[in-house]
């Protein structure tokens, strides 16, 4: 079974200009959560999608969003770059029900801003 | 706020057992997830402590007391590819976050 995948890699931005991550998860698994994660701050929750609606979310301001696609694939935009925004962004798929909740991350697009 | 507290960092040598502790301020959450990411890589689940107590997975031991808002990761017989970050998670039971992470643990492993 193929892994967690996102595209693209690695990512270059100018502040002011916006980006899309994108996110495809295991197969079956309709949950998508997305991290931020630097190094002063860790591990920070910013949404997760389930069945194409928003059900959970973090601190973060409105210039980060996201979507779900029916084929639980995932999007996330982040608007109007800010150099605070250069991170690991972590995309995690899980399955509904899940006995140990477990969460399948993917390798990450590492985002420079500047 | 919620929070959960880890040492930045944890030194031990090869063979050697090592506790990395985890320590909350949350109202409420389901059970408390470890997590190990090596340098570049993803994070990947290790154990999920739904109920207080010890839950064994091989090289590896979680605990949970919820009396004590405390957790900790046992790694037994180190060895180098154990070198890595730990975190440790809750999925709270209110709130608008899925999941809390932890601060993170470096550990290096000593040959």
């Amino acid at each position: 079974k193929a892994g967690v995948t996102q595209t693209p890699r690695y990512l270059i931005k100018t502040r002011g200009q916006q980006v899309t991550l994108s996110c495809s998860p295991i197969s079956g698994h309709r949950s998508v959560s997305w991290y931020q994660q630097t190094p002063g701050q860790g591990l920070q929750f910013l949404f997760e999608y389930f069945s194409e609606t928003q059900r959970n979310k973090g601190n973060f301001p409105g210039r980060f969003s996201g979507r779900q696609f029916s084929n639980s694939r995932s999007e996330m935009n982040v608007s109007t770059l800010e150099l605070g925004d250069s991170a690991l962004y972590l995309c995690a798929s899980s399955l509904e029900k899940s006995s140990y909740n477990e969460q399948f991350f993917g390798p990450g697009t590492r985002l420079t801003v500047l | 706020g919620q929070s959960l507290e880890q040492p930045s960092e944890v030194t031990a040598v090869e063979g050697a057992i090592v506790q990395i502790n985890c320590t909350y301020q949350t109202s409420g959450f389901y059970g408390l997830s470890w997590y190990q990411q090596h340098d570049g890589g993803a994070p990947t689940f290790l154990s999920y402590n739904a109920l207080d107590g010890l839950e064994e997975t091989g090289r590896f031991s979680s605990f949970l007391s919820r009396s004590d808002s405390y957790g900790y990761l046992l790694l037994q017989e180190l060895q180098m590819k154990d070198s890595a970050s730990y975190f440790c998670a809750v999925n709270p039971t209110s709130g608008t976050y899925k999941y809390i992470f932890g601060t993170g643990t470096r550990l290096k492993v000593l040959a």
